[in-house]
């Protein structure tokens, strides 16, 4: 089954505290990604990972930190959460190179 | 500027009739993706393209990477095409998405 996992869906976090998202995947892909979505601005790459401890900053970096330890696992960070890193956020898998991105569902995050 | 321009940004369309997206790059893209975002948020895959053309049922791609941009057509649209769509081209590892054609298709 191939499949990308976003854990959790939906959060509510107070400015300040810390944010874990996770993204886990199922079909052993090398590359994952993390992208924010907001209103009109399309998605918008934050980090990619190539495999295991092998990371990437995209176009906005700033305000995240990333963890891939496992091959199925990429998780998100946000240390300290800001009121304007309320958002979407999309994790992806692909299996190599310029190949098809598989999304999850997508996590609502909202800092307040 | 926009490395990955999507046009036009809304659409209205009746039932059955037919329309094109269009997506145009300024990064040198060896693929194309389009996505349809449905209104619970979800991202579909519609089409993974090289360059060239594909068709699967009402819809057709095209991906002309000499002149940096791709079109969507949709024929007879109906209501469940309703979304928001959205391409992104890959150069290398980096995946750039544009901005979205929100598309509402009505009776």
């Amino acid at each position: 089954d191939m499949k990308v996992t976003q854990m959790p869906r939906y959060l509510i976090k107070r400015m300040g505290e810390n944010v874990l998202l996770e993204c886990g995947q199922d079909m052993s892909h090398e590359t994952m990604y993390w992208y924010r979505q907001d209103p009109g601005l399309g998605l918008q790459l934050i980090y990619i990972s190539y495999d295991v401890d092998s990371n990437s900053e995209g176009d906005i970096p700033k305000g995240y930190r990333v963890s891939r330890k496992k091959r199925e696992h990429f998780s998100l960070i946000l240390d300290s959460a800001k009121t304007n890193q309320t958002s979407v956020y999309f994790c992806a898998s692909t299996p190599g190179q310029g190949a098809t991105l598989y999304f999850g569902e997508g996590s609502r995050l909202i800092v307040v | 500027g926009d490395k990955v321009k999507q046009s036009p940004s809304a659409l209205s369309l009746q039932e059955g009739t037919n329309s094109a997206l269009r997506c145009n790059f300024s990064i040198a893209a060896t693929t194309v993706q389009w996505f349809l975002q449905n209104p619970r948020g979800s991202l579909i895959n519609l089409f993974y393209l090289v360059p060239g053309t594909k068709e699967n049922g009402r819809l057709k791609s095209t991906f002309n990477s000499k002149e940096s941009y791709s079109t969507l057509h949709i024929r007879d649209a109906q209501l469940e095409d309703s979304g928001t769509y959205f391409c992104a081209a890959a150069g290398g590892y980096k995946v750039v998405f544009g901005s979205g054609t929100r598309l509402l298709v009505s009776p």
